[in-house]
C-alpha cells in the first residue's frame, strides 16, 4: 500500500543551524501539507503546497521557513535558522484531489534544536 | 480562529470495557470531519471523513458519529483491546484554498490486559 515516508525520523541541530526535513508523498497525490506538533500541544497546520507553489500558509510559518519539491517526487521543509522553539515533531501529509478525501500522513520527523 | 477541543484528554480503561470520546468544532461552513488513530512512532492513520449531520460510520469495533448542527462528533471504541491503545485526533477540514486541517487535542487511550 502506498505510504508518505519522511526522513530523517530524528534530527538534533544547534540553534541557528539550517535543517531540512525530507518527504516523499504519494505518488498521484496534488495537495501536499506540513504540519508540527510541540511536545503537549496541539498538532498545527505550517503550510500547503499546490500546483508547484505554496497555496497557503499560518503566521508560524515565516521568513525562516521555506517549502520545495524540487524533483516531483521529494517534498522538503527547509528551516534557515533554527530556534529553541522550533523543537518538534514535524508531519508532512498529501492527499488526491478531491475535498472529502483523507489526508494521508508520514511517521514524522522529531527535530530537536539545542 | 478556528477550535477544535477534544475529551477527555487521556483514558485509562479495562480489556474489554466499550469508551467514547469527544470532539467539538465550529457549526459553521463546515464540510468534513477527520478521525485520526495515532500509535508512538507510527503515521497517523485516518480512520473515518465524516461529511453529513447524521453521520455515522463504522470499522470493525470502532464507529463514529457526527452532529453538525450542534457542532460536536463521537468516537465509540467496543470492547477495548490492548491494541485500541493510542492517540485518537479529530481534526476539522477548512473549508479555505487547500483544506488545511484543524486539530484537537486529542485522546490518548491506554487498554490494560
Amino acid at each position: 500500500e502506498p505510504e508518505v515516508t519522511q526522513t530523517p525520523s530524528h534530527q538534533v541541530t544547534q540553534m541557528g543551524q539550517e535543517v531540512i526535513l525530507r518527504c516523499v508523498p504519494i505518488s498521484n497525490h496534488l495537495y501536499f501539507y506540513w504540519y508540527r506538533q510541540i511536545l503537549g500541544q496541539k498538532v498545527e497546520f505550517l503550510v500547503s503546497f499546490y500546483n508547484n507553489e505554496i497555496s497557503e500558509k499560518s503566521e508560524i510559518f515565516d521568513d525562516q521557513f521555506s517549502v520545495e519539491r524540487p524533483d516531483g517526487s521529494n517534498f522538503t521543509l527547509k528551516i534557515r535558522s533554527t530556534k529553541l522553539e522550533d523543537s518538534a515533531m514535524y508531519f508532512c501529509a498529501s492527499r488526491p484531489t478531491g475535498i472529502y478525501n483523507e489526508q494521508f500522513f508520514g511517521p514524522g520527523t522529531r527535530l530537536t534544536v539545542l | 480562529i478556528l477550535n477544535v477541543e477534544q475529551s477527555p484528554q487521556s483514558l485509562h480503561v479495562q480489556e474489554g470495557d466499550s469508551t467514547n470520546f469527544t470532539c467539538s468544532f465550529p457549526s459553521s461552513n463546515f464540510y468534513a470531519l477527520h478521525w485520526y488513530r495515532w500509535e508512538t512512532a507510527k503515521s497517523p492513520e485516518a480512520l473515518f471523513v465524516m461529511t453529513l449531520n447524521g453521520d455515522e460510520k463504522k470499522k470493525g469495533r470502532i464507529s463514529a458519529t457526527l452532529n453538525t448542527k450542534e457542532g460536536y462528533s463521537y468516537l465509540y471504541i467496543k470492547g477495548s483491546q490492548p491494541e485500541d491503545s493510542a492517540t485518537y485526533l479529530c481534526a476539522f477540514f477548512d473549508s479555505g484554498n487547500t483544506g488545511k486541517l484543524i486539530f484537537g487535542q486529542g485522546t490518548t487511550l491506554q487498554v490494560k490486559p
